[in-house]
């Protein structure tokens, strides 16, 4: 079976433009999530879809959005961009997203903002 | 709020020599802990897991005990090898934050033969 998969792998964008990344789940997996990971630091919660709802959110600013669509696949959108919104982004799936269930993680879509 | 505190690395090692990578938790629950590695040039892997207090986790001869006493999940692995050369990371999950993992900002290994 497939992973987890995201697109695009790299990209480059200048400040103030918009950005949308791509996740699809591991068949079956109903949960997404995504981080945020700057070079040398551990991943940054962003969101946690499960079954379309956002569950949770961390502290990052409205630029930052989600959603996630009927077929579990999701997009993290990133308006207005600022040169600090240059990292590695990760979306991880999951069965249901409880506490004690193991995570998948993609490859990450690495952004370069100019 | 939670947060999780690794060792400094990078941490350079003989092959077969001992590992241990500290890794410690402030935590108001009972979080699940887990131990993930990052291999050069790919992505995030599950190494092992803990969900309970005194929960020994294991795999590929790494273990991780969950100790609520000193709020630790120390990495250990007996003889490594040049293939276990990666960055480490130890993360917690709330029980009432499903999905939301709080990670440590990695440590770096490199075995060398």
């Amino acid at each position: 079976d497939a992973g987890v998969t995201q697109s695009p792998t790299h990209l480059i964008k200048t400040r103030g433009q918009h950005v949308t990344l791509r996740c699809s789940p591991i068949s079956g997996h109903k949960s997404v999530s995504w981080y945020q990971q700057v070079l040398g630091q551990g991943p940054q919660f962003i969101f946690q879809y499960y079954e379309k709802e956002e569950r949770g959110r961390g502290n990052f600013p409205d630029r930052f959005s989600a959603r996630q669509f009927p077929n579990y696949s999701s997009e993290l959108n990133v308006n207005a961009l600022l040169l600090g919104d240059s990292a590695l982004y990760l979306c991880a799936s999951s069965l249901a997203g409880t506490p004690q269930e193991t995570q998948y993680f993609g490859p990450g879509t690495r952004l370069l903002v100019l | 709020g939670d947060s999780v505190t690794q060792m400094e690395g990078p941490v350079t090692l003989s092959e077969e020599a001992f590992l241990t990578i500290n890794c410690t938790y402030t935590a108001t629950g009972y979080p699940s802990l887990f131990w993930y590695v990052q291999y050069p040039g790919e992505g995030l892997q599950l190494l092992l897991k803990a969900t309970k207090a005194d929960d020994k986790g294991s795999n590929k001869g790494f273990e991780a005990t969950y100790r609520k006493e000193t709020t630790s999940f120390h990495l250990e692995k007996g003889s490594v090898q040049v293939s276990d050369s990666a960055v480490y990371f130890c993360a917690l999950v709330y029980n009432t934050n499903a999905g939301k993992s709080t990670f440590g900002d990695g440590t770096t290994l490199t075995v060398k033969p």
